[in-house]
This record gives structure tokens, sequence and C-alpha cells, in this order.
């Protein structure tokens, strides 16, 4: 069975640019999430989705973060503007449904933002 | 807010001991806590979760156990081994229903050969 599948892996940019990360999830997985990875601490969950539709992105910084899961597949995750402190690694999970509890990551894309 | 405490940060240990991580949470509705492995670079990798009506689960040289009373979970590793060493993260599904997770900050577990 396939994996969670991120790009880019890496991404360099400067403050005020704009990023854009890609997940793919596992085929059949209903639920997405976009976890945040600051360097030395846990996973953040940014977004939750159930097919197409948010479940929950209570911790999205949504004046700069943005995301997309349009046909409940596929999901793109956007910063724009970037700040410094998006530095961080963004790893895209997926689960069978909201109620299977069992979480699969991607490898992550790992941002710098200079 | 709602969170997840997770000691210690660092753990030193000598191959064949074991080692012990302890977790607490805020949410007494919380009902799943899995515990996720991460090598340096990689993706975290589940190794072991339990559901809140369930007081131990192990898996070979693995377990967990949850103390829903004291809203604290731990994970013991047994005959511990190189490859143990990793980042190792507690999570809990926080809330009792359709919540992503929330994690620890993390022990980074060290095997000394």
């Amino acid at each position: 069975e396939a994996g969670v599948a991120q790009s880019p892996r890496y991404k360099i940019i400067e403050k005020r640019q704009s990023v854009a990360f890609w997940c793919n999830p596992i085929s059949g997985h209903a639920t997405l999430y976009w976890y945040q990875q600051i360097l030395g601490q846990g996973p953040k969950l940014l977004i939750q989705f159930q097919n197409n539709g948010v479940v929950d992105d209570s911790q999205l910084p949504k004046d700069r973060f943005s995301a997309e899961r349009l046909k409940g597949v596929d999901s793109t995750l956007k910063i724009q503007p970037a700040k410094l402190e998006d530095s961080a690694v963004y790893l895209c999970a997926s689960s069978v449904g909201v109620y299977q509890e069992t979480q699969y990551f991607g490898p992550g894309t790992r941002l710098l933002v200079l | 807010g709602e969170n997840v405490e997770q000691h210690p940060s660092t753990l030193s240990v000598q191959e064949g001991d074991s080692a012990v991580i302890k977790c607490t949470y805020s949410d007494s509705a919380s009902n799943y806590f899995p515990w996720y492995k991460q090598e340096l670079g990689k993706r975290p990798q589940l190794i072991i979760d339990i559901r809140s009506n369930v007081g131990e689960k192990k898996d070979q040289r693995i377990a967990v156990t949850l103390n829903k009373t004291a809203k604290h979970f731990s994970l013991h590793i047994t005959e511990t081994q190189p490859e143990d060493s990793a980042v190792y993260f507690c999570a809990a599904r926080l809330g009792g229903g359709a919540d992503g997770l929330t994690f620890g900050k993390g022990t980074h577990l060290i095997i000394q050969p």
C-alpha cells in the first residue's frame, strides 16, 4: 500500500514570499490533516478535512495560511505571506475516517524562511 | 488551553534496560492515545496506541498503560536496543470527538551501548 505523498520535500523562501505544499493521502482515506512541526517540538494540528469539508481549522492562522481539498483527495496548504516563524516541517497525515483514529504521516515538507 | 504534557524531555538508558516515558492530559473526555516514534529527518511512525476503554496494551517489547482517573498514560520499552534511539511523542485525541491529535513535546531516547 502506497503511503502519504508530499511535495516538495524542501523549500527555501524569503519572508513575505508565498509558498504552497501538496499532499496526496493514502487511497481511500477520507480524513486528511495538516500539521506544523517546529524544530524540537511535537506536531501541531493546523487543519483537518473530512472528504472536502473542513472539520477543524481552529489553529490555522487564517490571515496568512489557507488550505483546500477540492475533490476530497489531494490537498494543498498555502502560506502568503511567509514569516520567519513559519520555518518548520509541514506534515500531512491521513486516516480512513474521522472516527478511525490511526493517522499515517507523510515525509513532510521542510520549509526555511529567510 | 487543552494540552498534553510529556516527561522527560531526554532519557538515556543502558542497552538492555527498560525505558519509561510519561504523559498527562487535561481533557477527561479524551478517548484515544497513540505513541509515535520519529527518527531524525523522518516522518512520525505509530508504534502503539490505546483507547480509553482499555487500561493496558502490549506489543512485544512495547507496552502502554492508561490511568483515566489520573489522566496520565505511559510508554514502556523493555530490553532496549540501539535501534530504539529516537524521539518519542505521545498524543491524545482531546474532546472525545472527531478532533485531530494534540502532541506532547517529545522525549529524546538515547540507548547507551
